[in-house]
């Protein structure tokens, strides 16, 4: 099956540094990268939507100059944390969505991030 | 009101038991999705489905689209079936995610 490589996993980060996670497609090309925040129980937030080799969409109330995308190729995106601040601390996943098949989604293993 | 509603929002089972979690959307879809969350976080996408039935394993996935409903079913529950479920309604352009169901399945 189709499967995504999110990481890091886990980082902790002083609050005014950046972090970057990265997600890669494995065994697939993956037209587009959509970013999603959890919070405690909650269920995923779409952040953004990106298209390769395009600028990302972001949803209202997400500040693009914070999380920072980067979809260059098919099979790898970024999103970067600018300057964090505590109150970014959460979980953060990707989900791929199939070049060949649309409809179908892979998820990555998310990042849990801690800003001090 | 969310376009997709889960119920229950909590479950705890005997291991063995057989277990079904509820689905309804709102939306018109093109698939609707069955995602588990570990507690690590990593999501899984168990089942895919835009009409009738699927199975994998215990695991057992039906949809009625005209009712806008769609059922998860566990067989013979074993505590590693813990996890948070999510029904995810894909509309093609947007995915609507459940708030979550989660099992505890004890031994």
């Amino acid at each position: 099956g189709a499967v995504v490589s999110q990481h890091p996993s886990r980082v902790i980060c002083k609050s005014g540094t950046s972090v970057k996670i990265e997600c890669r497609s494995l065994d697939f090309q993956a037209t587009t990268m959509f970013w999603y925040r959890q919070f405690p129980k909650k269920s995923l937030m779409l952040m953004a939507t990106s298209n390769e080799g395009s600028k990302a969409t972001y949803e209202q109330g997400v500040e693009k100059d914070k999380f920072l995308i980067n979809h260059a190729s098919l099979t790898l995106s970024t999103l970067t944390v600018t300057s964090a601040h505590p109150e970014d601390s959460s979980f953060y996943i990707c989900s791929a969505r199939d070049k060949t098949t649309s409809l179908m989604r892979a998820f990555g293993s998310g990042t849990r991030l801690t800003v001090v | 009101k969310n376009e997709v509603e889960q119920s229950p929002q909590n479950l705890t089972a005997q291991e063995g038991e057989f277990i079904t979690i509820n689905c309804s959307y709102s939306v018109g879809i093109s698939a609707l999705h069955w995602l588990q969350q570990h507690p690590g976080g990593g999501i899984v996408s168990l089942f895919m489905l835009s009409s009738g039935k699927k199975k994998h394993g215990r695991l057992i996935a039906t949809i009625n689209i005209q009712e806008k409903h769609s059922s998860l079913h566990i067989t013979a529950s074993h505590p590693r079936d813990s996890a948070v479920y999510i029904c995810a309604a894909n509309t093609g352009n947007q995915f609507y995610f459940g708030t979550g169901t989660s099992l505890t399945v004890i031994p």
